[in-house]
């Protein structure tokens, strides 16, 4: 099946500071999903990004598709930031019609 | 409210029991899918329908099976649950476009514990 990657597994940021998660993924997809998963558990919907750039506030999402890999920006970050957050895609064929889910990145965020 | 709704939001049961996870949704979406999350893990897809006569098995179906009552309702059950089955729930739903499958929502979680 597909693998999906996430880095860093663990991050941790002072409040206000800017970073990068990264995912990689090894095959052709037609679907990618950005999730926040918060401390309650509840999946929140970042970006349906399958390729190009999008933006919503301080949060913006990069997918090059024929290089397998998306990007995750945050700037400014908020304690209300933290949580985990999975990358998911979805095979282009083959691939059973599933999300598969990265192990996703811990960001903790300090004041 | 909450365009997935998946019911109960917690619950604990004993071994042996049988219990059903339900899950309606507002979005007018035909596909509708249950995933399992163990702690520390991504999820992992437990059945899917794409529409009320199309049941399919995921990757970790055994020990679960489901029912699609409507387009707006998928229910979950564990017919004689066992403590590996302790773990949250989550149904989601997805439209069909010429791409293929559309963004998925998610419900908010059933969290259960299996004693």
């Amino acid at each position: 099946g597909i693998q999906v990657e996430q880095s860093p597994p663990d991050l941790i940021l002072q409040e206000g500071a800017n970073s990068t998660l990264r995912c990689n993924f090894s095959d052709s997809v037609n679907n990618l999903q950005w999730f926040h998963q918060n401390p309650w558990g509840q999946l929140i919907n970042l970006f349906y990004i399958p390729s190009g750039t999008k933006q919503n506030g301080r949060l913006s999402a990069t997918t090059v598709a024929t290089e397998r890999y998306s990007l995750l920006y945050i700037s400014s970050s908020q304690t209300t930031d933290s949580g985990v957050y999975f990358c998911a895609v979805r095979r282009l064929t083959g691939g059973g019609n599933k999300l598969t889910f990265g192990t996703g990145t811990q960001l903790k965020v300090e004041l | 409210d909450a365009d997935v709704t998946q019911t109960p939001r917690n619950r604990i049961t004993k071994t042996g029991k049988r219990i059903m996870l339900e899950c309606s949704q507002t979005k007018g979406h035909d596909r509708m899918y249950w995933y399992r999350q163990d702690p520390g893990l991504g999820l992992q897809l437990i059945y899917y329908s794409f529409d009320v006569k199309d049941i399919n098995k995921g990757e970790i179906s055994d020990g679960y099976s489901v029912s699609r009552q409507a387009q707006a309702k998928f229910s979950l059950s564990l017919e004689s649950a066992i403590p590996n089955q302790t773990a949250l729930y989550f149904c989601a739903t997805s439209d069909f476009g010429t791409g293929g499958d559309t963004e998925a929502f998610f419900g908010q979680g059933t969290r259960l514990t299996v004693v």
